[in-house]
Parts: structure tokens; C-alpha cells; sequence
């Protein structure tokens, strides 16, 4: 079955980008969609089909999609970034949702 | 506003029963297909079922197949899941999210229930 792999933590200074890693095998032929979760609350969509923005969500945030890896870049990392980042694709062959295990962003 | 709110969490013991709810306004309930989304304690999001607007198509994830049922009346702009034979890693919050336009990505969600299963 598919798997999506991301890294358990990364660690970025405040004004730094961060990039948040999903892996999977020829991940570019899906599309990619991240969320972000702060303690205690929903998660929230900030990047749909691989690089789109929702309404609403910073411009600091962007991604791509290449070969097996997609990628959630924060440009001009601030405090408020720190947060729980999941991936997530659809896999018409098994016809499930997956999510990405999730990356703990921890600004310093 | 587009919101969500779930219902029906509580403790239960294994192999009991439970029915959540979900809640929606905002938007046209009809016209979007709906989901579940499960997290456990301290854990990673999970996927549990999907039902299609229209076709009222569902999917379940493997571990729930069988003893869950996803359903949705919107005449009631609700959402339900209807959770049987539960057992003690069934333990998570539990989210209903709306599928975007494209059914793909989830662009909004419920502030979840909690649902504890323990004896």
C-alpha cells in the first residue's frame, strides 16, 4: 500500500524557511495537500493540489511537488508558525485518503 | 461562514456502540461530500470514512471497515458515523471535514468529540 513519509521534527529560526518534506513513491503523479495543526485545535488547509493557496493563508506559504518528494516551504518563519504539519493524498488504487505522519515545527 | 460541529462523543466500553453527529451551515450541504478524520491521543491524523455527495458512494479505512457506518441526511445538513463493536484504539478525537470541490483536499473541519473507549 502507499505511504507517505515525513520527518517527526525540524527546527528553524524565526526569519528563516523552513521546508517540510513528504515523501512517497512517484509523489508527483498525486496531488498534495498540508495542513497545519496548533495543540488543541482543528487542522487547517494551507496548501491544496500540490502549490495552491487557500483564501486567507500567507503567501509565506508555498509548495511544489517533484518526482517522490513534495515539499511545504515557510518563508520568513514567525513564532506563530510553530505547529504540526501533515501531508495528505488521495490513492485512487486503494481508494483511501492517507496522511503523512507528521512534522513538529519548532521555531527557535 | 462555512461551520462544522460534532457531536455524540463520550465513554463507552469495548465492543459497545456509539453515533456521532455533524452538524453543518454555511454552505450548501448537498452539493459537497463529507468526511471523518480521527486522531489519537498524541497521534497523527487518520482518515476513517468518506461518503460521496450525489452517488452517496463511501470508503472506509481498513481499521473501521466492517463496524462503522458513514451516513448523511441533508435534508438535515448533517453528517453521521455510526461507530459499533469499539474498541480501545477506536480512543481519538474524531473530526468531520468537508471534501473541497474537487474531493480531494480537506478545506474545512469540525473542532472534533471526543470519544473514549475504555472499560
Amino acid at each position: 500500500s502507499y505511504v507517505l513519509t515525513q520527518a517527526p521534527s525540524e527546527s528553524v529560526a524565526p526569519g528563516k524557511t523552513a521546508r517540510i518534506t513528504c515523501g512517497g513513491n512517484n509523489i508527483e503523479s498525486k496531488s498534495v495537500h498540508w495542513y497545519q495543526q496548533k495543540p488543541g485545535q482543528a487542522p487547517v488547509l494551507v496548501i491544496s493540489y500540490d502549490s495552491d493557496r487557500p483564501s486567507g493563508i500567507p503567501e509565506r506559504f508555498s509548495g511544489s511537488n517533484s518526482g517522490n518528494t513534495a515539499t511545504l516551504n515557510i518563508s520568513r518563519v514567525e513564532a506563530g508558525d510553530e505547529a504540526d504539519y501533515f501531508c495528505q493524498v488521495w490513492d485512487s488504487s486503494s481508494d483511501h485518503v492517507l496522511f503523512g505522519g507528521g512534522t513538529k515545527l519548532t521555531v527557535l | 461562514e462555512v461551520q462544522l460541529v460534532e457531536s455524540g462523543g463520550g465513554l463507552v466500553r469495548p465492543g459497545g456502540s456509539l453515533r456521532l453527529s455533524c452538524a453543518a451551515s454555511g454552505f450548501t450541504f448537498s452539493d459537497y461530500s463529507m468526511n471523518w478524520v480521527r486522531q489519537a491521543p498524541g497521534r497523527g491524523l487518520e482518515w476513517v470514512s468518506s461518503i460521496i455527495t450525489g452517488s452517496s458512494k463511501t470508503y472506509y479505512a481498513d481499521s473501521v471497515r466492517g463496524r462503522f457506518t458513514i451516513s448523511r441526511d441533508n435534508g438535515k445538513n448533517s453528517l453521521y458515523l455510526q461507530m459499533s463493536n469499539l474498541r480501545a484504539e477506536d480512543t481519538a478525537v474524531y473530526y468531520c471535514a468537508r471534501w473541497g470541490s474537487g474531493s480531494a483536499d480537506f478545506d474545512y473541519w469540525g473542532q472534533g468529540t471526543l470519544v473514549t473507549v475504555s472499560s
